[in-house]
C-alpha cells in the first residue's frame, strides 16, 4: 500500500530564509505527487502537482518541488520565506495510471510552518 | 474557484445521534471523496465515489456511510455518532483521476459531546 511520510511537524523558520519541507514516498510504481497548503479555518490549496515529465515542478507563490526518483522524495522548497507562508502543509500522492485506487490521494500527516519576523 | 459547499459548516450533536453532511458541487466531476482531518493524521479517506451510485470504501471507513444519488450530491452519514467521529471533514472533487485537480471544499466542524 501506499504512503506518505513528511518529516518533521513543525518547521520554524526567519522571513527571508529558505523554506524546506520533506516528503517521501513509498509506492511500488511512480505516482502522481502534489503539495497543498492549508491556511488557518480554510480548505486546502493546490500548491503544484507532479504527473510526469521535467521533475522539478513550479507551483504557485514561488513554491517549487523536486522528484527524484531514486530517493522516493518530493520534496517543498522556497528560496525567501514570506510571513504570509505560515500555514499548514501536506503532501500527497495518487496512484498513476493501470493502478486501481480510482484517484484516491493518501496525504501525509502535514508540517505546520512557523515564519519568525 | 471550484463550486464545490459543504452543509452544515459547523454541528455539535451528542453521541449516539444520527448525523448527515451534504458536500454539494456544480463541476458536473465524476470523482467525490470524503475526508477526515485530525491533528497529527493529516487527512485520511473515509469513502468516494467514481459515479453515481458508484462508491467504495476508504482507510477509515468503519462508522460512516455514503450515498450518491446525483451526480453533484455526496452525503456522507454517521449512523450513530461517536466522539471519536469529532473531526473536521472535507469533501473533495475530481473531474479526472488521478490526474486532474482536485478541488476541496470548506470543511464542516464536526462535533460529538
Amino acid at each position: 500500500a501506499q504512503s506518505v511520510t513528511q518529516l518533521g511537524s513543525h518547521v520554524s523558520v526567519s522571513e527571508g530564509a529558505l523554506v524546506l519541507l520533506r516528503c517521501n514516498y513509498s509506492s511500488s510504481v511512480p505516482p502522481y505527487l502534489f503539495w497543498y497548503v492549508q491556511y488557518p479555518n480554510q480548505g486546502l490549496q493546490l500548491l503544484l502537482k507532479y504527473t510526469t515529465g521535467a521533475t522539478l515542478v513550479k507551483g504557485i507563490n514561488g513554491f517549487e518541488a523536486e522528484f527524484k526518483k531514486s530517493e522516493t522524495s518530493f520534496h517543498l522548497t522556497k528560496p525567501s520565506a514570506h510571513m504570509s507562508d505560515a500555514a499548514e502543509y501536506f503532501c500527497a500522492v495518487s496512484p498513476s495510471p493501470g493502478s486501481s485506487n480510482t484517484g484516491k490521494l493518501i496525504f501525509g500527516q502535514g508540517t505546520t510552518l512557523q515564519v519568525k519576523p | 474557484d471550484a463550486g464545490i459547499t459543504q452543509s452544515p459548516r459547523h454541528k455539535v450533536t451528542e453521541t449516539g445521534t444520527p448525523v448527515t453532511l451534504r458536500c454539494h458541487q456544480t463541476e458536473n466531476h465524476r470523482y467525490m471523496y470524503w475526508y477526515r482531518q485530525d491533528p497529527g493524521h493529516g487527512l485520511r479517506l473515509i469513502h468516494y465515489s467514481y459515479g453515481v451510485k458508484d462508491t467504495d470504501k476508504g482507510e477509515v471507513s468503519d462508522g460512516y456511510s455514503v450515498s450518491r444519488s446525483k451526480t453533484e450530491d455526496f452525503l456522507l452519514t454517521l449512523e450513530s455518532a461517536t466522539s471519536s467521529q469529532t473531526s473536521v471533514y472535507f469533501c473533495a472533487i475530481s473531474e479526472s483521476a488521478p490526474s486532474g485537480r482536485y478541488f476541496f471544499g470548506p470543511g464542516t466542524r464536526l462535533t460529538v459531546l
